[in-house]
C-alpha cells in the first residue's frame, strides 16, 4: 500500500529557532501533499494544501510566513516553523494524496521550550 | 463539506462486532463518506469509503442508509489493536485537492 514517511518522528527546539519537517511520500507521486496540526484531546486542523512545483495554499488564520511549505518534488514536501514559540508545541501530520485517496504520515511531535 | 455527527467514545468487547454510527444528514448528492482511525500519536489511517452502496474490505464494512443521510462502520471481530479513535469524514472524492475537515471523532475503547 502507498506509504508516507516523516521526518523526524519528534524534536525539541528553543524557543525562537526554526524546525523543518519533510514528508515523503514512499513508493507513489503525490502532486498534492496536505500539513495538518493536532494539539492534544483535538482534532486535526489543516493548516495548508501543498501542490508541486507551486505556491501553498494555506488555510484561515494559518501564518504563511510563519509556516513556510515547499513541495519540491512529487515525492516531498517540507513544512519549516520559523522562529517557534511554546504555543507551536504540537503534532503534526502530513498527508499525501494520490489524486483518490489521502495516505497520512506517522506524524512529528514538535516541542519548543 | 457536511458535517457529521458521531458519538464521543463507545467500548466493546474483545471478539465481538464493533458498531459506530456516524450522523451526515446535509450530506449533497457527490460527497462520499469516508472514515479513518487514529492510534495514539500516530496518524490517520485510512479504513473504508462509500457512495451508496455497502462496501467491505479487509478492515470493516460500512453500511449506508438508503437516504444516506446516516452510516454505520463495523468492525466484525474486534481486537485490542483497534482501540483508537474513528473519523467518520463527508467529502468529495474527486481531484487532488479534496479537504478532509475533521470532526473529534468516536474514541473506541476495545476490552479485554
Amino acid at each position: 500500500g502507498a506509504v508516507v514517511s516523516q521526518h523526524p518522528s519528534w524534536v525539541i527546539c528553543k524557543s525562537g529557532t526554526s524546525v523543518k519537517i519533510e514528508c515523503r511520500s514512499l513508493d507513489f507521486q503525490a502532486t498534492t501533499m496536505f500539513w495538518y496540526r493536532q494539539f492534544p484531546k483535538q482534532s486535526l486542523m489543516l493548516m495548508a494544501t501543498s501542490n508541486e512545483g507551486s505556491k501553498a495554499t494555506y488555510e484561515q488564520g494559518v501564518e504563511k510566513d510563519k509556516f513556510l511549505i515547499n513541495h519540491a518534488s512529487l515525492t516531498l514536501s517540507t513544512l519549516t516553523v520559523t522562529s517557534a514559540h511554546p504555543e507551536d508545541s504540537s503534532f503534526y501530520i502530513c498527508s499525501a494524496s494520490t489524486g483518490r485517496e489521502q495516505y497520512f504520515g506517522p506524524g512529528t511531535r514538535l516541542t519548543v521550550t | 463539506d457536511a458535517k457529521t455527527t458521531q458519538p464521543p467514545s463507545m467500548d466493546c468487547a474483545e471478539g465481538r462486532a464493533a458498531n459506530l454510527p456516524c450522523n451526515h444528514s446535509t450530506i449533497s448528492g457527490n460527497e462520499y463518506v469516508y472514515w479513518y482511525r487514529q492510534i495514539h500519536s500516530q496518524g490517520p489511517q485510512y479504513i473504508i469509503h462509500g457512495l451508496k452502496n455497502n462496501e467491505t474490505n479487509e478492515m470493516a464494512s460500512l453500511i449506508i442508509t438508503e437516504d444516506r443521510k446516516s452510516s454505520t462502520l463495523i468492525l466484525p471481530h474486534a481486537t485490542l489493536r483497534d482501540t483508537a479513535v474513528y473519523y467518520c469524514i463527508v467529502s468529495r472524492g474527486a481531484g487532488n485537492n479534496r479537504k478532509l475537515i475533521w470532526g473529534l471523532g468516536t474514541s473506541l475503547a476495545v476490552n479485554p
